[in-house]
């Protein structure tokens, strides 16, 4: 069974503050790293896929950044708005299509 | 990218009875996927659903309490069989898409 752990599990931040959160996977059999935002009764929006060590990538207010040979990824948000309240779901995907592990996802609630 | 139309989006249902979930894509794709999400608990993959053959089940979960149809290859139907509380989940459906994966906004299912 693999191990993907997001934390923190939930997340309240005041609007305009900064953010970040972290998501730790195997260091092994890595092919890429997807980052999701999922709003309540939507889809999850992909946000990332990352795959390569040193990886950094920007949409927007959010970033991420990778590590593969230590197992792990931050998500950033600059300046939090109160949109930006979703869960965030990373998942660990060793390619060919096979099964994608998702961690618990970090909840965050951006207070006006 | 390519959407996908999951219906129905909640609903309530009796111990003992059977809800059969189903998601449209809006474009062919060859790969599709059923996650449950239980309370508290991360995005755990069901089966992986291919046209033309049957689906492949993880460890924990069988055909006869998830029963699986992909009739082509821009829909699939999910049914879950003999319900019981525990089986009081969001469940999402997915499609490998290029480089990623595209869900359905998911189907928040309640057992009474």
């Amino acid at each position: 069974i693999l191990n993907v752990e997001q934390s923190p599990q939930s997340l309240h931040v005041q609007e305009g503050d900064s953010t970040n959160f972290t998501c730790s996977f195997p260091s092994s059999n890595f092919y890429a790293l997807h980052w999701y935002r999922w709003e309540t009764a939507k889809s999850p929006e992909a946000l990332f896929v990352m795959t390569l060590n040193g990886d950094e990538k920007k949409k927007g207010r959010i970033s991420a950044t990778l590590n593969t040979k230590e197992g792990y990824s931050y998500l950033y948000i600059k300046g939090s708005q109160p949109e930006d309240s979703a869960t965030y779901l990373c998942a660990f995907d060793s390619g060919g299509y096979q099964k994608v592990t998702f961690g618990i996802g970090t909840k965050l609630q951006v207070i006006p | 990218s390519a959407v996908i139309s999951q219906k129905p989006s909640r609903d309530i249902c009796q111990r003992g009875t059977s809800l059969t979930i189903q998601c449209q894509v809006d474009s062919q794709v060859t790969m599709m996927f059923w996650y449950r999400q239980q309370p508290g608990q991360s995005l755990t993959l069901i089966a992986t659903a291919n046209q033309g053959s049957e689906a492949t089940y993880e460890s924990g979960f069988v055909i006869d309490k998830f029963p699986i149809s992909r009739p082509n290859l821009t829909f699939s139907t999910l049914t879950v069989s003999n319900m019981s509380p525990e089986d009081s989940s969001i469940y999402l459906c997915s499609a490998a898409v290029g480089d990623g994966y595209t869900f359905g906004s998911g189907t928040r299912l309640t057992v009474v």
